[in-house]
């Protein structure tokens, strides 16, 4: 059974706008959130994480929220730009492993 | 060369064969691993190797052999491979084998079993 779910396969959104790309895991036990892009023939690449005594980590124009009791997960990417066209995983981490469970991935399609 | 180099980026192999994928790793990390990507799924880790010592195995077939020379070098030896095990193979490398330790991919070796 899938411990992270990204239940979107794909999203667009016009150039400029806001990008909001979500998560949920059924893992309580899960500390440590990421979210990587990954371009066509190209490995993923890690964008952003959090922890979970956090609820909110910003890193320019990309912000990861974190809500712990609905076990939910979200990118803002804040403006929008065609090269943010990708896919986007997440992936979460509980504190007495060393593996990182992985969602099946969301489509953004930047509209310029 | 800098980050996670993989070779080769496309392989075909039959049945019988035996292959190999290599993959090196520049970032002075202590963790290597290999993940399979399969259409529709997610990323399915196989092997971790921490400091060339192999920590974890995902109950994977031995058909699949990883070796770790050193804590650069990673490579997963092929053999009697099925057409379901067509699939993007990626290497990983980490600063440890830590939970809050970021992955850095290569590119992958995109595998065709025919």
């Amino acid at each position: 059974d899938q411990q992270v779910k990204q239940n979107s396969p794909s999203l667009s959104v016009q150039e400029g706008r806001i990008s909001i790309l979500n998560c949920d895991y059924t893992n309580s036990m899960f500390d440590y959130f990421l979210w990587y892009k990954k371009y066509p023939a190209e490995g993923p690449t890690f964008l952003i994480s959090i922890s979970s005594i956090k609820d909110k980590n910003e890193d320019g124009r990309f912000t990861v929220f974190l809500n712990k009791s609905a076990k939910h997960l979200s990118l803002h990417i804040v403006p929008s730009q065609p090269g943010d066209s990708a896919v986007y995983f997440c992936a979460a981490s509980a504190r007495d492993g060393n593996q990182f469970y992985f969602g099946t991935g969301t489509s953004l399609t930047v509209i310029p | 060369e800098t980050g996670v180099t993989q070779t080769p980026r496309h392989l075909v192999m039959g049945m019988t064969n035996k292959k190999s994928l290599k993959c090196e790793q520049h970032l002075g990390h202590n963790a290597m691993y290999w993940y399979k990507q399969s259409a529709k799924k997610p990323l399915e880790l196989m092997f971790v190797y921490s400091l060339e010592e192999r920590v974890e195995n995902n109950s994977v077939p031995s058909r699949f052999s990883p070796e770790c020379p050193n804590s650069s070098h990673l490579f997963l030896h092929l053999h009697t491979l099925q057409p379901e095990d067509s699939a993007l193979y990626l290497c990983a490398s980490s600063q440890r084998a830590h939970y809050n330790s970021p992955l850095h991919f290569g590119n992958g070796t995109r595998l065709t079993v025919t």
